[in-house]
């Protein structure tokens, strides 16, 4: 069993759909990140949250530590919203020197 | 530029050859750190520097697999002998002071395909 777990793997929706990504997670973190990455290769970090919740645009993450969730959310979805959604947590044995990865969840939102 | 450079972008490395992948972390962050990324997977922690000093290389698969960064901001991750399933995209990340607080920045990765 992997230390991060996403779901859904796939995820396709229409222009407009409010959007969730869960996280779930096995070991003690010291932070949770949120990551996005295009086509090509590139990633760019969305949140870093360690508790609570946190909102950027029309993206919202949140994080339940004593459940070990997380979800990330996307209201008014857009077709170039379309990416490779990673979760991805630092852990309290690791913390600064390396990140743990969920598998992704890939999305499409179409016209 | 002002973000973290990989290159090369793209690789096609014969089986058995060296290939070496260079990653220039935004000017100042101490942390840098390689992943590898298998096709539909996520990436796979190998090393991670703090300034010149490796900290951590737990991650590297095989001692084929060797990374420096000897004034602690260009780094190099070098593979000898390239195996098939070395194939993979390898991504270098910088933050300022290591991930606690910190925004990590991510290049754009070094495609490697060993054939």
């Amino acid at each position: 069993k992997n230390e991060v777990e996403q779901s859904p793997q796939n995820l396709t929706a229409q222009e407009g759909e409010f959007i969730t990504i869960n996280c779930s997670y096995s070991v003690g973190i010291s932070a949770l990140h949120w990551l996005q990455q295009h086509p090509g290769g590139g990633i760019v970090s969305l949140f870093m949250l360690s508790s609570g919740k946190k909102k950027h645009g029309r993206l919202i993450a949140t994080i339940n530590i004593q459940e070990k969730h997380s979800s990330l959310h996307i209201t008014a979805s857009h077709p170039r919203d379309s990416a490779v959604y990673i979760c991805a947590v630092s852990t309290e044995e690791t913390s600064g020197s390396r990140l743990t990865f969920g598998e992704g969840t890939q999305l499409t939102v179409n016209p | 530029g002002a973000g973290v450079s990989q290159s090369p972008r793209y690789k096609v490395a014969k089986r058995g050859q060296d290939v070496a992948l260079r990653c220039d972390p935004i000017s100042g962050h101490v942390s840098l750190f390689w992943y590898q990324q298998a096709l539909g997977q996520g990436p796979e922690f190998l090393t991670y520097f703090q300034n010149e000093a490796q900290l951590d290389k737990s991650g590297l698969p095989s001692d084929r697999f060797f990374a420096e960064r000897p004034e602690g901001s260009v780094s190099t991750l070098k593979i000898q002998r390239t195996q098939q399933e070395d194939s993979a995209v390898y991504l270098c990340a910088s933050s300022l002071t290591g991930w606690r607080g910190n925004t990590i920045y991510f290049g754009e990765g070094s495609w490697l395909t060993v054939v």
